[in-house]
C-alpha cells in the first residue's frame, strides 16, 4: 500500500506569491493534519481535517488555509508568502482524528520543501 | 505554557554503543507521549506511543520510558547502528478534546563507524 504522498516535493516562490500544497492520505484514512517545520525546529501544528471538516487549527495567520476533498485528500494554501514561510510542510494521516486522547498512529508524508525568495 | 524540551540537542556516539535521549514536558493535562524518528528531509516515523498509565514501551532496539509524575520521558537506543543517525522528536498530546500535538525540537543523533 502506498503511504502518505505529498506534492510537489520542492517548490521555490517569491514573496507575495500564493502556493498550494497537496496531500493524499493512506487509503482508508479519513483524517489529515498539516505541520510546518522550520529548519532545526520541531513541526508546528497548522490544521487538522476529518471527514472534510476542520477539527483543529494552530496559531497561524489567516494567510494559511486548507480544505479536504471527498476522497480525503487535502490542500494547504498559503497567500502573500513571506520569507519566514520557508519550511518543510508535512502532511500526516490517520484513520481517526488525532485528538489528544487518541493513540491512533499518525503517518507522515515526505513533506514539501518550500523556499520563499 | 505547554512546552516540550529535549536534551541533549545533539549527540555523537560510536556504532554499537547505547544512548539515552531525554524529554521533559509541561503539558497539562497530559494524554499521551510519542517518540518519532526523522531522517533528514523526510517525514517523522512513529517509534512508540505511551499513555499516562504506561511506564515503558519497546520497539526493537528502541525502549521508551515515561514518568507521568515527574513529566519526564526517555528513549534508550541499544546497540546503535549507522542507520540510527537521525533526529528523534518527542511529542506530547494534551487531554482529549484538543487536536494539537506539542512537538519538541528534537535531538540530533549521529552514529559513527
Amino acid at each position: 500500500d502506498a503511504g502518505v504522498t505529498q506534492s510537489p516535493t520542492h517548490l521555490i516562490k517569491t514573496r507575495g506569491q500564493h502556493v498550494t500544497l497537496r496531500c493524499s492520505p493512506i487509503s482508508g484514512h479519513k483524517s489529515v493534519s498539516w505541520y510546518q517545520q522550520v529548519l532545526g525546529q520541531g513541526p508546528q501544528f497548522i490544521f487538522q481535517y476529518y471527514e472534510k471538516e476542520e477539527r483543529g487549527r494552530g496559531n497561524f495567520p489567516d494567510r494559511f488555509s486548507a480544505r479536504q476533498f471527498p476522497n480525503y485528500s487535502s490542500e494547504l494554501n498559503v497567500n502573500a508568502l513571506l520569507l519566514g514561510d520557508s519550511a518543510l510542510y508535512l502532511c500526516a494521516s490517520s484513520f481517526f482524528p488525532s485528538s489528544g486522547g487518541s493513540t491512533d498512529t499518525q503517518y507522515f508524508g515526505p513533506g514539501t520543501r518550500l523556499t520563499v525568495l | 505554557k505547554n512546552q516540550v524540551e529535549q536534551s541533549p540537542q545533539s549527540l555523537i556516539i560510536l556504532e554499537g554503543k547505547n544512548c539515552t535521549l531525554q524529554c521533559n514536558y509541561t503539558v497539562s493535562p497530559f494524554s499521551n507521549l510519542r517518540w518519532y524518528k526523522q531522517d533528514t528531509g523526510r517525514g517523522p516515523v512513529s517509534l512508540t506511543i505511551m499513555t499516562f498509565s504506561e511506564n515503558t514501551k519497546s520497539n526493537g532496539r528502541y525502549t521508551a520510558t515515561l514518568d507521568a509524575d515527574t513529566k519526564q520521558s526517555s528513549l534508550h537506543i541499544t546497540a546503535s547502528q549507522l542507520s540510527d543517525s537521525a533526529s528523534y522528536i518527542c511529542v506530547v498530546s494534551a487531554a482529549p478534546g484538543t487536536y494539537k500535538y506539542i512537538f519538541g525540537t528534537g535531538t540530533r543523533l549521529e552514529v559513527l563507524a
